[in-house]
């Protein structure tokens, strides 16, 4: 199951930086962090994935702590479109049963 | 492609009546999965297939649930009889294996379901 840890709720103010926080302080060395996000009355969308390297696309960053333990999801300027449940998701890379488990995400609150 | 195609986009039904949820995935995908939402439960995996063979069923919460594929374009989620406490947004997914960290799921637009 969900084995990450994220608070319930966050604020940002529009075209501000936004760091979501996420805890997985048992992760295994072959799980993937995976963020989803889920804008209101729509099914979750892919944001980003990385294994132990911070990795950029063009809708987010995610900086993973050294140990692993810990990842940051970073909207880099946060619009009104980006208030959303951001999910982060432990998905086991050696297992090809492919199924996610979602936890309980982040609100996020953009104020304009 | 046009992603995730799931039908009825809203079903309202009466407790006792079957139901029948249908999705059909993007196409050359592998994988697919139905997930039910609650705001009680959050987002739960009921049951996924990879090439149309159910591969984990463990989420399915009774047997009043069902849920098969008979092709790789197609699948249905069926509840019989149905019960209030059935109600929820029902989605599917699908994902395309290419080994690795190659299994980004995508979503369809969900069913919302309303048992009376």
């Amino acid at each position: 199951d969900a084995k990450t840890t994220q608070p319930n709720s966050m604020e940002s103010n529009e075209e501000e930086p936004v760091h979501l926080p996420c805890n997985h302080s048992t992760i295994s060395g072959t799980d993937y962090i995976h963020w989803y996000r889920q804008l209101p009355s729509q099914g979750p969308e892919y944001v980003i994935h990385g294994l132990t390297s911070n990795v950029n696309n063009r809708m987010a960053s995610l900086a993973i702590a050294e140990d692993r333990k810990s990842s940051t999801l970073i909207l880099h300027r946060a619009t009104l479109r980006d208030a959303a449940v951001y999910y982060c998701i432990l998905r086991d890379g050696g297992n090809t049963g492919n199924q996610f488990y979602f936890g309980t995400g982040t609100s996020l609150t953009v104020i304009p | 492609d046009a992603g995730v195609i799931q039908s009825p986009r809203h079903e309202v039904t009466e407790m006792g009546q079957e139901v029948t949820l249908r999705c059909k995935p993007i196409s050359g995908h592998d994988y697919l999965f139905w997930y039910r939402q609650t705001m009680m439960r959050g987002l739960e995996l009921l049951i996924y297939f990879n090439n149309n063979v159910p591969i984990d069923d463990s989420g399915m919460p009774e047997d009043r649930f069902s849920a098969k594929m008979p092709n790789a374009s197609f699948s249905t989620l069926k509840i019989q009889p149905s019960e209030p406490r059935d109600s929820a947004v029902y989605f599917c997914a699908s994902s395309l294996w290419r080994g690795g960290d190659s299994d980004t799921q995508y979503f369809g637009p969900g069913t919302r379901l309303t048992v009376l």
